[in-house]
């Protein structure tokens, strides 16, 4: 079964560092996602993405976050400049259509950032 | 706006023991509804759905039932097994994006 791969599975870097998560979509996905989880609280949408843009965004995804799909295969969330708040699990899924969960969408199994 | 709330956890049963994991939301119209379950080290995976009101979900034994007058859409399993300790998320659908509950520990000791 086609899968959504994250790398790292886990990532310490230091306070004020950047960091890039990375992800591999399933290959004739269109629409993909970030999602973090801090432990112990819900799961939350960080952002949309589609034909090469950002198509939406939640109030956590401020300027230090960004996405990009460098070479068609990766899909990567940027953290510019890391603070201890930003340490979580991050979660790539990706969808053939979106139209959402239950039509194709898949997660990958995360990226534990720890910031210290 | 939409909001999902779950039981707390950690929740702990024996071996054949039914299981219940109360899930409630809040929303505007009637959005699709998800259980999904993560594995210790997995991913987030899609467990069951119910896409309009009276909709039972059902895969590997788990059920849920979309009510809307309650507004919950509570999983249920008769008899639960060791394999299925794990973390279940309710979710509901907003446009494509995932509006999820807290989670919810199981851990069922033979």
């Amino acid at each position: 079964e086609p899968e959504v791969t994250q790398t790292p599975s886990h990532q310490v870097t230091q306070m004020g560092q950047e960091v890039i998560l990375r992800c591999v979509p399933i290959s004739n996905h269109l629409y993909f996602y970030w999602y973090r989880q801090i432990l112990g609280q819900k799961v939350e949408f960080l952002v949309s993405f589609y034909n090469n843009e950002i198509s939406e965004k939640s109030e956590i995804f401020d300027d230090q976050f960004s996405v990009e799909r460098p070479d068609g295969s990766n899909f990567t969330l940027k953290i510019r400049s890391t603070k201890l708040e930003d340490s979580a699990m991050y979660f790539c899924a990706s969808s053939e259509n979106g139209r959402g969960p239950g039509y194709g969408y898949t997660f990958g199994s995360g990226t534990r950032l720890t910031v210290v | 706006g939409n909001s999902v709330t779950q039981m707390e956890g950690p929740v702990t049963l024996s071996e054949e023991a039914f299981l219940t994991i109360n899930c409630t939301y809040t929303a505007t119209g009637y959005p699709s509804l998800f259980w999904y379950v993560q594995y210790p080290g997995e991913g987030l995976q899609l467990l069951l759905k119910a896409t309009k009101a009276d909709d039972k979900g059902s895969n590997k034994g788990f059920e849920a039932t979309y009510r809307k007058e309650t507004t919950s859409f509570h999983l249920e399993k008769g008899s639960v097994q060791v394999s299925d300790s794990a973390v279940y998320f309710c979710a509901l659908n907003q446009g494509g994006k995932l509006i999820f509950g807290q989670g919810t520990e199981l851990s069922v000791k033979p």
